[in-house]
């Protein structure tokens, strides 16, 4: 079983809402990752976390704020975002981030509409 | 600066013909390489992964890795219509994480 479960699979909101994007895993995999991507372009890396620790956060403005509350469950706070923040939301869990040999599986994701 | 080359198409292929998806990296150290699979608004399914050089096979699927070329590719065979997607390549060195190439587009004529 490689399944990545995200929540919910579709949000409209408008630039004053906070909401919360949700992920869960239960591969026991240690690394987790969040992903923006938007149309005819690659996933572009936001968050990783590794061991329940952030470990990487590739220059991602403050309205987004990523949470680990266990090693299966990620989280993504989203608060004053913007239209251009309208994107599909992936997440993605691997093993361990630090392996050669390190496949990481992606959720179904969360499109963004942002108004 | 990591950099995943793809052309990204589209492709075009016949139903039934061979479809070749190629990909170039520019990081020597790359040490392990996936294709993952993306269907229009849905999110990327991992296909292959490739790890030394020479062929990697599943099915139709077929991998193909030359490192000192810095080249890997993905072939599928007796391609379908449903096979009609964004391949994206990804590479990821050593301890950091995955670089995407852009993808390249294919479609499966019936």
């Amino acid at each position: 079983d490689t399944e990545v479960t995200q929540t919910p699979k579709h949000l409209v909101m408008g630039m004053t809402n906070k909401k919360s994007l949700k992920c869960e895993q239960h591969m026991g995999h240690r690394a987790m990752y969040w992903y923006k991507q938007k149309a005819k372009k690659p996933p572009e890396l936001m968050f990783v976390y590794s061991y329940e620790k952030l470990s990487i956060n590739e220059s991602v403005p403050s309205r987004f704020s990523p949470e680990c509350p266990n090693s299966s469950l990620l989280n993504l706070h989203l608060h004053a975002l913007q239209p251009e923040d309208s994107a599909l939301y992936l997440c993605a869990s691997s093993q361990d981030k630090e392996l050669a040999k390190n496949i990481q599986y992606f959720g179904a994701g969360t499109r963004l509409s942002v108004l | 600066q990591k950099e995943v080359e793809q052309n990204s198409g589209p492709l075009s292929v016949p139903e039934g013909a061979i479809a070749s998806l190629n990909c170039t990296y520019s990081d020597r150290v790359s040490q392990s390489f996936f294709w993952y699979r993306q269907y229009s608004g849905k999110s990327p399914e991992l296909i292959m992964s490739i790890y030394s050089n020479g062929d990697k096979e599943d099915g139709r699927f077929t991998a193909q890795l030359n490192k000192a070329s810095q080249y890997v590719s993905l072939l599928i065979r007796d391609s379908q219509p449903s096979d009609s997607a964004t391949y994206l390549c990804a590479v990821k060195a050593g301890y950091s994480t995955l670089t995407f190439g852009k993808g390249t587009m294919l479609l499966v004529s019936p």
